[in-house]
């Protein structure tokens, strides 16, 4: 156990939908990441969320959205659902984000999208 | 951009025996860090091992250990004893040592499923 919580374990939807998906990072963690993990495009970065503050961003799709809330868990909020937004969410959580160190990111259990 | 490949798409071992996976990447860095990360069926990303471009030894971790060759760009991941509960998706995968903004994200190769044969 990562100490990284992710909710909901599955989540089944249908075409242009909007989903939530949510994320409490380890005790102590400032730092929240997504990201996306799917057949075709494999495990790739979405955005990072520093001590609420948005600090970097990847592929981010203009319909994802992501904020991080004083109690520093994190949502990341999909809509306008495509059939290929199906994937794996991943969340994970590091102590810093700012400049330098290893900063190791500890990954929460995934949330599995499905869009039907 | 830093990209990582790994070009095996699976491999098998033989429970007790030794296997290695690889991974090259390519940056422009000089300072970074490595990363093996294992997925099993459970789909939880677990840390196996991490190695500092800037330190000469290789990293090891019980029946984990590296081969770290930074001229090569190559970054291969040895397990000895093969035991079962290996069998996982295993991601190389990249981090620069000193970020700010886009460049804190990891960089992950497209994995290499592992089967262990009793």
């Amino acid at each position: 156990d990562s100490g990284v919580t992710q909710t909901p374990k599955h989540l089944i939807t249908a075409t242009g939908q909007r989903v939530t998906l949510r994320c409490s990072p380890r005790s102590g963690d400032l730092s929240v990441y997504w990201y996306q993990q799917s057949l075709d495009q494999g495990l790739q970065f979405l955005i990072q969320y520093y001590n609420g503050e948005e600090r970097a961003k990847g592929n981010i799709l203009e319909r994802f959205s992501a904020q991080q809330f004083p109690d520093l868990h994190s949502e990341l909020n999909l809509s306008s659902l495509e059939l290929g937004d199906s994937a794996l969410y991943f969340c994970a959580s590091s102590v810093g984000g700012g400049t330098s160190g290893s900063n190791e990111q500890f990954f929460g259990p995934g949330t599995r999208l499905t869009v039907l | 951009a830093q990209t990582v490949t790994q070009s095996q798409p699976e491999m098998s071992v033989q429970e007790a025996e030794t296997v290695t996976l690889s991974c090259t990447y390519d940056t422009s860095e000089s300072d970074y860090y490595l990363f093996w990360y294992k997925q099993p069926p459970s789909r939880q990303m677990i840390l196996v091992i991490r190695q500092e471009a800037y330190k000469q030894q290789n990293a090891t971790e019980n029946r984990f250990s590296v081969n770290f060759q930074k001229a090569a760009k190559s970054f291969s991941l040895k397990i000895s004893d093969s035991q079962l509960g290996d069998a996982a998706m295993y991601f190389c995968a990249y981090r620069t040592l000193i970020y700010t903004g886009a460049n804190s994200k990891l960089t992950f190769g497209k994995g290499i499923t592992l089967s262990v044969r009793p």
